[in-house]
């Protein structure tokens, strides 16, 4: 079946500008992640959606980053007047059903702030 | 300090020799494991993963883990590399009671023909 699908893939943007990214997780998965993957390290948590619960946005970095989830369905991660150290891939993740679950991701969206 | 630690930022390994990573926790409680592998312009790929009982797990395209409690460790092997395995390796943890993934720095394993 089809995987986690993201868009763009890549997004050249100048600093200042808002971006927005989204992520088309597996029918059927309740939960829904957005990890950033900055060069040459790991991947750290940015945010997560479980349902109806109320978002963890314990991992966004700064209030310029937001992010929003239609039900079960798509996720758009928005930054605003973006820097250059926003450079990063940002990848989102669903699991069918949150919790420790295994987590499938996408392709990632490849961000660079000029 | 809660962290997951890939002690090799880097590993070259001739095609058909043995391979292992190593990945060390530091967590309270046993955390969940997995082990994820990255391939150039590839979204992360789940290669196995350990949540309870045996401590050796089996994955995808060969590889194994095992699970020693005494040295918080999860260590990912394969007994003989094809060039396909070129990649970035990540060890993350969930852990107990909680649903986010923390990641280690990643392991780049290149393979020489």
């Amino acid at each position: 079946g089809a995987g986690v699908s993201q868009s763009p893939s890549n997004k050249v943007t100048e600093k200042g500008k808002d971006v927005e990214l989204r992520c088309d997780p597996i029918s059927g998965h309740t939960a829904l992640y957005w990890y950033r993957q900055r060069l040459g390290q790991g991947l750290e948590f940015l945010i997560y959606f479980q349902g109806n619960s109320a978002p963890d946005k314990s991992g966004l970095p700064s209030d310029r980053f937001s992010a929003e989830r239609t039900g079960e369905s798509v996720s758009t991660l928005t930054i605003q007047r973006t820097q250059q150290e926003d450079s990063a891939v940002y990848l989102c993740a669903s699991s069918p059903s949150g919790g420790a679950g295994e987590q499938y991701f996408g392709p990632g969206t490849r961000l660079t702030v000029t | 300090a809660q962290s997951v630690t890939q002690p090799d930022i880097h590993i070259t390994v001739s095609e058909g020799a043995s391979l292992e990573l190593r990945c060390n926790y530091s967590y309270g409680a046993t955390p969940y494991l997995f082990w994820y592998v990255q391939s150039p312009g590839q979204g992360l790929q789940l290669l196995l993963k350990y949540f309870s009982g045996d401590t050796l797990v089996q994955g995808i395209k060969g590889f194994e883990a095992e699970f020693k409690r005494s040295q918080s460790s999860f260590n990912l092997r394969k007994p003989s590399v094809h060039w396909s395995d070129a990649a970035e390796y990540f060890c993350a943890v969930v852990p107990a009671n909680d649903y986010k993934l923390s990641f280690g720095a990643g392991t780049t394993v290149t393979v020489r023909a």
